[in-house]
């Protein structure tokens, strides 16, 4: 199992250029997150979504959008890269939101927006 | 708003000595508490996580003490050992809220050879 890969590894944009985060599990996990990790912030959770076809909005979704048109994926989009979306981003899954499943992370995607 | 705080920023300890960081929390709704290990260009791992009902969760060398009443939670690392440097968050989350983690700002340990 590859558990969960995240493409690009880096990536470089200009200001108001859009791209695609993909996220991807092979553990059959029903709920998929999006964090963005900055210095002396912690990880904070963008969005996330609890099956195929849902997505909800976590603490910091603005300038984000995601979809989860297959079980196994979940992307991360930014219309219009703004140089405060210069983070790293970790993709977690887990089996399901209740009890106490653990998130597995992704290596991550560290985006730098100039 | 930040729900966890989390201390200290950084901690230097020696070989075969205790490192303790310790997190406070805000929401008393919060039933689960993980702390993560993160390696430098790795994603977080689940190292060991506790529930309010316990005061004290044992896994090897790694102990979380929980004080209900005080609203705060602190991870000990007995006997240090350099492969024990990373940086270490405490979360917190809820039930019935897709299990949404809450993070501390993070702990960077250096364990001296």
């Amino acid at each position: 199992n590859a558990g969960v890969t995240q493409t690009p590894k880096f990536r470089v944009l200009k200001t108001g250029q859009s791209m695609t985060l993909l996220c991807a599990q092979d553990m059959n996990h029903e709920y998929m997150y999006w964090y963005r990790q900055d210095p002396g912030m912690g990880l904070r959770l963008i969005h996330y979504s609890v099956g195929e076809g849902t997505t909800a909005k976590g603490e910091v979704p603005d300038g984000y959008n995601v979809s989860r048109l297959k079980k196994q994926n979940f992307l991360l989009g930014l219309e219009s890269a703004a140089p405060s979306q210069t983070s790293v981003y970790f993709c977690a899954s887990s089996l399901t939101g209740t009890g106490d499943y653990e998130q597995y992370f992704g290596p991550g995607t560290r985006l730098t927006v100039t | 708003q930040q729900q966890v705080k989390q201390s200290p920023q950084s901690l230097i300890v020696q070989k075969g000595g205790i490192s303790i960081i310790n997190c406070a929390y805000e929401n008393t709704a919060f039933d689960y508490f993980p702390w993560y290990q993160q390696f430098p260009g790795k994603g977080p791992a689940l190292l060991i996580a506790i529930r309010p009902d316990v005061s004290e969760k044992k896994e090897g060398r790694f102990t979380i003490s929980f004080n209900k009443s005080a609203k705060q939670f602190s991870l000990h690392i007995m006997d240090s050992q350099p492969g024990d440097s990373a940086t270490y968050f405490c979360a917190a989350s809820l039930s019935g809220s897709a299990r949404q983690l809450t993070f501390g700002s993070g702990t960077q340990l250096t364990v001296l050879p």
